[in-house]
């Protein structure tokens, strides 16, 4: 099984381009999440979906947008990306929102704003 | 505001024991999980804790204390291969909140 998929693996984009970043899960998971991970920082919450057709902001939002029109996929859209922007995503999907429910990364997409 | 402290960097001996501790200030707690993260690869599970007291797994065993905000993970025998980040996290209003890693190294 693919598990949680992420699309594309890298990226180098021009500042104020815009680029959609993908996740695609086959768990039907409910929930899912975007984060970035900087270094000395950690993972951070962009934008999360507690179920499709929901979306919620997390602590970094600003700059980034979502949807979730089905359950397997949820992509993330930088409108117009910033350098600050550069950093590694990660989007992560879960069964559940109860306390105990795993969350399960995919692969990572790795983007440099020039 | 979240606040979730654990030590940037330990190094120990292969066959050793390491203890990372984490330390947290969250406005809700559902539970605390540790993540291992290789270098380049995404974050994997290795444990859950919502009630006091050791959870044991293999090699791998976590302890937390709810009262004094506190949770460590403990890795015994170690292997080479459990050269690694690995972040705490809090389950706060069903979000994870996570601390900015541990990365361990193991020397021969």
């Amino acid at each position: 099984t693919a598990g949680i998929t992420q699309a594309p693996t890298s990226q180098i984009l021009a500042a104020g381009r815009s680029m959609t970043l993908r996740c695609t899960q086959d768990m039907r998971h409910n929930a899912m999440y975007w984060y970035r991970q900087d270094l000395g920082l950690g993972l951070r919450l962009i934008h999360y979906s507690n179920t499709a057709g929901t979306t919620g902001k997390g602590e970094v939002p600003d700059g980034y947008s979502v949807s979730r029109a089905n359950t397997d996929d949820f992509p993330l859209t930088l409108a117009s990306a910033v350098p600050s922007q550069t950093s590694v995503y990660f989007c992560a999907s879960s069964d559940g929102t109860s306390g105990g429910a795993e969350q399960f990364f995919g692969p990572g997409t790795r983007l440099t704003v020039l | 505001g979240q606040n979730i402290d654990q030590p940037t960097e330990m190094t120990a001996t292969e066959g050793a024991i390491v203890q990372i501790n984490c330390t947290y200030q969250t406005s809700g707690f559902n539970g605390l999980f540790w993540y291992q993260q290789h270098a380049g690869e995404a974050p994997t599970f290795l444990s859950y804790n919502v009630l006091d007291g050791l959870e044991e797994k293999g090699r791998f065993s976590s302890f937390l204390s709810r009262s004094k905000g506190y949770s460590y993970l403990l890795l015994k025998e170690l292997q080479m291969k459990d050269s690694a980040s690995y972040l705490c996290a809090v389950n706060d209003d069903y979000k994870l909140s996570f601390g900015a890693g541990t990365t361990v190294t193991v020397r021969a």
